[in-house]
């Protein structure tokens, strides 16, 4: 049983590169999810997917900022011309797609920490 | 972004002692989940909560969902060193299966 999967684990990068980071879900989830991290502070919403349609986004993401999930499977977050703001944890989510919101749980995978010099 | 309330912010215990957290929040929600996480790793789920009032154990951990809808709480018994890590509870609610995190408890456990 393999759980949800991120690459790579850290990413440094220099101001104005464009960086892109890939998540592979539990395998039978279609909901698919990215948060952002900084230090001391809890996860925060960045948008979720259900299959392939992006049905959610928020105002943290930024025009640089484009999510895909093109087959429904993995998911990638691209950043473009990064800044040093944009250094964090950024991690990804899957759930399975019941329609029942109460029962919409949520496993992380282990992140990409993306430091920008 | 919107964070809720989570406290204490840290705290220290010695080994064996028991330990409360809880987490507030302006809107109702459906569901909580508490989570663990350790340096350099993704949360861990440690608890799910689905109904107003319901109590749920997981081994050492119980937590409850509070019956207002704005709240819950997470009681670690007989901490052991391992415990240690930042705990995170998260809410979801308002026709959105977005979660809305804490600013978590940090836990340091004295052998």
């Amino acid at each position: 049983d393999t759980g949800v999967s991120q690459n790579p684990r850290h990413k440094i990068t220099k101001r104005g590169q464009n960086v892109t980071f890939r998540c592979d879900p539990i395998s039978e989830h279609n909901r698919l999810y990215w948060y952002r991290q900084t230090l001391g502070q809890g996860p925060e919403f960045l948008t979720y997917f259900q299959n392939e349609a992006q049905l959610e986004k928020s105002r943290l993401l930024s025009d640089r900022f484009s999510a895909e999930r093109p087959k429904g499977s993995f998911s990638t977050l691209e950043i473009q011309r990064t800044e040093q703001g944009d250094s964090a944890m950024y991690l990804c989510a899957s759930s399975l797609g019941t329609p029942d919101y109460s029962k919409n749980i949520q496993y992380f995978g282990a992140g990409t920490r993306l430091s920008v010099l | 972004g919107q964070q809720l309330n989570q406290s204490p912010q840290s705290m220290f215990i010695q080994e064996g002692e028991d330990v409360s957290m809880n987490c507030t929040s302006s809107s109702i929600f459906n569901t909580w989940l508490w989570y663990k996480q350790d340096p350099g790793e993704g949360p861990v789920l440690l608890i799910a909560l689905y109904k107003a009032g319901e109590l749920t154990s997981n081994g050492r951990l119980t937590a409850q969902f509070g019956i207002t809808r704005k709240d819950s709480f997470l009681n670690i018994s007989a901490s052991i060193p391992s415990d240690v890590g930042i705990y995170f509870c998260a809410g979801s609610g308002g026709g959105t299966y977005k979660y809305i995190f804490g600013t978590g408890t940090r836990l340091k456990v004295l052998a």
